[in-house]
């Protein structure tokens, strides 16, 4: 079975920094990943996707991330974090089950910002 | 614009009540998925549908049913509410043999 690991679980940054979220997989094929964004009281936005390709992706909101196969992750990227990317980003892998589509999420890191 | 309404943001019931969570999409999509997420647990899928009256259990499904009478509209229901299915409930729909799936804003469900 798949499984996502984000092993921080709180990050604090300052304003204008940059910023790097760590993500591991386990699963046994080329995988689909994906980073969300979840702002206080929300549901879930899509940042970005990697399906297969270019392995560095680029998202909205100035965001970034690059699949490298061999280390098995998905880490996301940004060169100058804003106050109101304070939110709780999550990682997740997707399994085609022959019916739909499945995502297994990572547990999330919660960021928060300084100014 | 994509979207996905929940018909609450926040719910109150008492142990042993009958709750329904209804999620509606706009999108035409296959694919459509009940999780819940509590702290330091991460999403965790409940249930999903990949066609009107087809569904598959998710990882948690105990506790719980789903109901898939039209394409749009996807409900979960608590047969008999307990302290322990409080949480948020998240509903997501996605295009069939596509992944990228879109979140509804959420229902926080408090069992008394």
């Amino acid at each position: 079975a798949q499984s996502v690991t984000q092993p921080d679980i709180h990050i604090t940054v300052s304003e204008g920094a940059s910023l790097e979220l760590r993500c591991n997989y386990s699963y046994g094929a080329t995988p689909y990943l994906f980073w969300y964004v979840q702002s206080p009281g929300q549901g879930l936005q899509l940042l970005l996707k990697y399906f297969s390709g270019d392995t560095l992706v680029q998202g909205i909101k100035g965001f970034e991330a690059e699949f490298k196969r061999s280390q098995s992750s998905f880490n996301l990227r940004k060169p100058s974090v804003h106050w109101s990317d304070a939110a709780e980003y999550f990682c997740a892998v997707g399994l085609n089950t022959g019916t739909a589509s499945k995502l297994t999420f990572g547990t999330g890191t919660r960021l928060q910002v300084t100014l | 614009d994509v979207k996905v309404t929940q018909s609450s943001r926040y719910l109150v019931k008492r142990t042993g009540e009958k709750v329904f969570l209804e999620c509606v999409q706009d999108m035409d999509h296959e694919n459509m998925f009940w999780y819940r997420q509590d702290p330091g647990l991460g999403l965790r899928l409940i249930y999903f549908s990949y066609d009107v009256k087809m569904k598959e259990k998710g990882d948690i499904p105990e506790g719980y049913s789903v109901s898939r009478e039209k394409k749009e509209r996807f409900s979960l229901i608590l047969e008999s509410a307990s302290t322990n299915q409080t949480s948020m409930y998240l509903c997501a729909s996605s295009l069939r043999f596509y992944n990228e799936q879109f979140f509804g804003p959420g229902t926080r469900l408090t069992v008394l």
